[in-house]
């Protein structure tokens, strides 16, 4: 089974604070995201990733940045948090090629006070 | 753009009997994917069903099956004889061509399953 891990299920941070969001898949998957799911509004991307170092903006991805230094690691990246960024994360992937089913972690409930 | 209507918010179905969630999609593409996901409460993101745009057999998982309105531009899902384990929040999803590989999600809609 594909495992799609995040780093916390529950954040706490504050105005202003750098956060960071941490995303593991171990199942050698090209391509992985971030969504931010907000009730009535179901899913957004954020960023997506399709191979190690590159990127691609999604459909908001203003205040956030992304990193893949490996490619079983995807980390998203708050440099200044905000309150209007208090939301539930949730980090995908996906095999490319091979299939399109995107395969989910666990979602990180992030509170910015 | 692409974009995702589910029209229906909350549904509510009694065990055992059948519910079906609507969905609707615009897209000028003839090649795409579409799936439906289950969110159970504080649980994983997990893959119901997936149709093919160019298969026009309606896909079925089990108790799931899809009804695909390629002209319409509709994709309904049926849950047959409903569980309690069935109880989730649904999103239909839409991938405008193979290789694109990101999705477009609707709202969602909130399925209870009444004992």
């Amino acid at each position: 089974d594909v495992k799609v891990t995040q780093s916390s299920r529950y954040l706490v941070k504050r105005t202003g604070e750098k956060v960071f969001l941490e995303c593991v898949q171990d199942m050698d998957h090209e391509n992985m995201f971030w969504y931010r799911q907000d009730p009535g509004l179901g899913l957004r991307l954020i960023y997506f990733s399709y191979d190690v170092k590159m990127k691609e903006k999604g459909d908001i991805p203003e205040g956030y940045s992304v990193s893949r230094e490996k490619k079983e690691r995807f980390s998203l990246i708050l440099e200044s948090a905000s309150t209007n960024q208090t939301s539930m994360y949730l980090c995908a992937s996906s095999p490319g090629q091979y299939g399109p089913e995107q395969y989910f972690g666990p979602g990180t409930r992030l509170t910015v006070t | 753009a692409q974009t995702v209507t589910q029209s229906q918010p909350e549904m509510s179905v009694q065990e055992a009997e059948t519910v079906t969630l609507s969905c609707t999609y615009d897209t000028s593409e003839s090649n795409y994917y579409l799936f439906w996901y289950k969110q159970p409460p504080s649980r994983q993101m997990i893959l119901v069903i997936r149709q093919e745009a160019y298969k026009q057999q309606n896909a079925t998982e089990n108790r799931f099956s899809v009804n695909f309105q390629k002209a319409a531009k509709s994709f309904s899902l049926k849950i047959s004889d409903s569980q309690l384990g069935d109880t989730a929040m649904y999103f239909c999803a839409f991938m405008r061509r193979p290789g694109d590989y990101k999705l477009s999600f609707g709202a969602g809609t909130t399925v209870t399953v009444r004992a």
